[in-house]
């Protein structure tokens, strides 16, 4: 099993360019999650989803989109870079048992700088 | 105002000492997480702890959660350089599946 997937892994944008960072998992996992990590602040949670055609927002969400068309994609999108969103994205997924203390399996991240 | 914090922000310590970082609330959850994340890599869960004053092992590692499940500690007993990078508790909002991440503990071990 290749785990979580993301890519790209460096991206550089121009403030007001669009982009959609991929993030796909063969685990059959239902829940899928968005982070952002910056300096000193942690993971933040972006958007999540918990099965396919389902999504929600988490603590940061606004200037990104997202959706779950299949169980194995979800897709980040920035319709209008800003540099505020210069940063390292992590994509995660976890088994949805029902519980809230279950693993969380993040991929590699992607990081990217908006000029 | 940042739901979980941790201390200390910052630890570099010698390879074989003894150390115990804190995560911090003044919430109730009903479990607590903690994740380590190495250089260019994402975070990896070591340990879920639920039942309050729970103490939890892993190798080297102690984990306890606290007895009003407010807050929890991490012991390293002989920290070795492998054990160098970035410690992160989480836990979820009541009722919800959305995480919430502290602002990390980054320790340093020399050898």
């Amino acid at each position: 099993n290749a785990g979580v997937t993301q890519t790209p892994k460096f991206q550089v944008l121009k403030t007001g360019q669009s982009m959609t960072l991929q993030c796909a998992q063969d685990m059959n996992h239902e829940y899928m999650s968005w982070y952002r990590q910056d300096p000193g602040m942690g993971l933040r949670l972006i958007h999540y989803s918990v099965g396919a055609g389902i999504t929600d927002q988490g603590e940061v969400p606004n200037g990104y989109n997202v959706s779950r068309s299949t169980t194995e994609d979800f897709p980040l999108r920035l319709l209008s870079a800003a540099p505020s969103q210069t940063s390292v994205y992590f994509c995660a997924s976890m088994h949805h048992s029902g519980g809230a203390s279950n693993e969380q399996f993040f991929g590699p991240g992607t990081r990217l700088t908006v000029l | 105002t940042q739901l979980l914090e941790q201390s200390p922000q910052f630890l570099s310590i010698q390879e074989g000492e003894n150390l115990t970082v804190y995560c911090n609330s003044s919430s109730v959850f009903s479990s607590l997480q903690w994740y380590r994340q190495e250089p260019g890599e994402g975070p990896v869960l070591l340990v879920t702890v639920v039942t309050g004053g729970e103490v939890k092992k892993l190798k080297r590692l102690t984990f306890q959660f606290g007895d009003a499940r407010k807050d929890s500690s991490l012991h390293i007993t002989a920290a070795q350089p492998g054990d160098t990078g970035l410690y992160l508790c989480a836990v979820t909002t009541s009722g919800t599946y959305k995480y919430i991440f502290g602002t990390g503990t980054r320790l340093k071990v020399l050898a």
